[in-house]
């Protein structure tokens, strides 16, 4: 199956710093990833919609300027988290759409703890 | 809006078969999948059935969908210790399909 990769898998920040996530698909291109957050014992709730080459497609509630995103090649999108403060804490998985299957293919995900 | 649900818990006995339902709420779903999510990691696709199919085998896994009624199933034969984790349901929405409404979850738990 078509592979995603996260980087980092966990990391610990100061409040106030910025972080930057990526996601990548390793093994086929992708025109469209997505972003999800994921609270403990919960399930997905999907952040934005990240097309290549275009501006990221954001869901209600989520800030844009807050959550940047940026999809600058087909096997690449980045997260970055801005500013953060202790409640962006969270574990944030990134997939990527396979269109041969129009299925969605999992990152590992990036466990964000702010301190 | 769209909805899926799913119920929260079960317990099987390994070796038993695990029926694991989701009911969803938008009829012009294209696709509905089920992933799996050990602890800690990221989902796994297990499988996936497009929505003019009524049954998909996959080795232990098979999935049943009632498209009259909304309602998706995954049966997992021979239950193992590592089928232990927690399972989303998801139905792809939107103009080209390509967004997933996932359900909560149900956290699969195999008994010795």
């Amino acid at each position: 199956g078509a592979v995603v990769s996260q980087h980092p898998s966990w990391v610990i920040c100061k409040s106030g710093t910025s972080v930057k996530i990526e996601c990548r698909s390793l093994d086929f291109q992708a025109t469209t990833m997505f972003w999800y957050r994921q609270f403990p014992k919960q399930s997905l709730m999907l952040m934005a919609t990240s097309n290549e080459g275009s501006k990221a497609t954001y869901e209600q509630g989520v800030e844009k300027d807050k959550f940047l995103i940026n999809h600058a090649s087909l096997t690449l999108s980045t997260l970055t988290v801005t500013s953060a403060h202790p409640e962006d804490s969270s574990f944030y998985i990134c997939s990527a759409r396979f269109p041969a299957e129009e299925t969605q293919y999992f990152g590992p995900g990036t466990r964000l703890l702010v301190l | 809006g769209e909805d899926v649900e799913q119920s929260l818990f079960l317990s099987v006995r390994e070796g038993d078969s695990s029926v694991i339902n989701c009911t969803y709420t938008d009829s012009s779903s294209t696709y509905l999948y089920w992933y799996k999510q050990e602890p800690g990691a990221g989902l796994q696709l297990l499988t996936y059935i497009f929505s003019n199919m009524d049954m998909k085998q996959d080795q232990r896994l098979t999935v049943l969908l009632n498209k009259k009624d909304k309602h998706l199933s995954l049966r997992i034969a021979d239950t193992q210790t590592g089928d232990s984790a927690i399972y989303f349901c998801a139905e792809s929405i939107g103009n080209y399909g390509q967004n997933f409404v996932f359900g909560p979850g149900t956290r699969l738990s195999v008994l010795p």
